[in-house]
């Protein structure tokens, strides 16, 4: 069974600050990371994808991965209210049914920032 | 690009009856589509992938019969939860990945209340 470990928070981080997010995965065979943020009542929405080792940057976000320790990260540089939200962090890998890769879902951080 | 869309948006009904929910991605083909389910508070759990053309494949614990799986075409999936009870209340969100490739993109999601 393929695990994937968040700490669910709360995480409180002050306007302006940087958030940490972090992930750990059980699958040292899989090869694709992303993280989603997801709103209360609303679907995930994909923000940062990440395929081999080392640093990933796209604006505000930096997603880090490291596969010898099978740890994958989020940072969120000059943090802003509209930031708070549930984090997710999703590993791509086979599943126990046998089909298509889809997706495994840690169970999120609840990242708040405060003004 | 690589939007998915699912309808209803909401659905009350009451139990014993059977709800139908759609996923279509709308500017992609899509030959897997991905079926989850969210209780509240908890993070998304996969139920089963559908492949176009062929029968789903479950997850373990999730009941075949009762959740019927339909893909039709490469743009669209059906979910139709059975003879449904109030535990069948959930967040169902659809995600599909393009035959192309690339990251995996969520349908906003179909929030189910039975009676």
């Amino acid at each position: 069974q393929k695990e994937v470990e968040q700490n669910s928070g709360p995480l409180s981080v002050p306007e302006g600050a940087i958030a940490s997010l972090n992930c750990t995965y059980s699958d040292r065979g899989s090869q694709s990371f992303f993280w989603y943020r997801q709103y209360s009542g609303k679907s995930p929405e994909l923000i940062m994808s990440i395929y081999s080792n080392g640093d990933k940057e796209d604006g505000r976000f930096t997603a880090q991965l490291n596969k010898a320790s099978q740890y994958v990260s989020l940072l969120i540089r000059d943090s802003q209210p509209s930031d708070s939200a549930t984090y997710l962090c999703a590993v791509l890998g086979t599943y126990s049914g046998g089909g298509a890769d889809g997706l495994t879902f840690g169970k999120g951080t609840h990242l708040i920032i405060q003004p | 690009g690589a939007v998915v869309s699912q309808h209803p948006s909401r659905v009350i009904c009451k139990s014993g009856t059977s709800v139908k929910i759609e996923c279509r991605s709308l500017d992609f083909q899509a030959t897997t589509m991905f079926w989850y389910r969210q209780f509240p508070k908890q993070s998304l759990m996969l139920m089963a992938t559908s492949n176009e053309g062929s029968k789903a494949t479950y997850e373990q614990g999730v009941e075949k019969d009762k959740f019927l799986i339909n893909h039709a075409s490469l743009t669209l999936s059906t979910l139709t939860v059975t003879s449904a009870h109030p535990e069948d209340s959930s967040f169902y969100i659809c995600s599909a990945r393009a035959t192309s490739g690339g990251a995996i993109n969520f349908g906003p999601g179909t929030r189910l209340l039975v009676l």
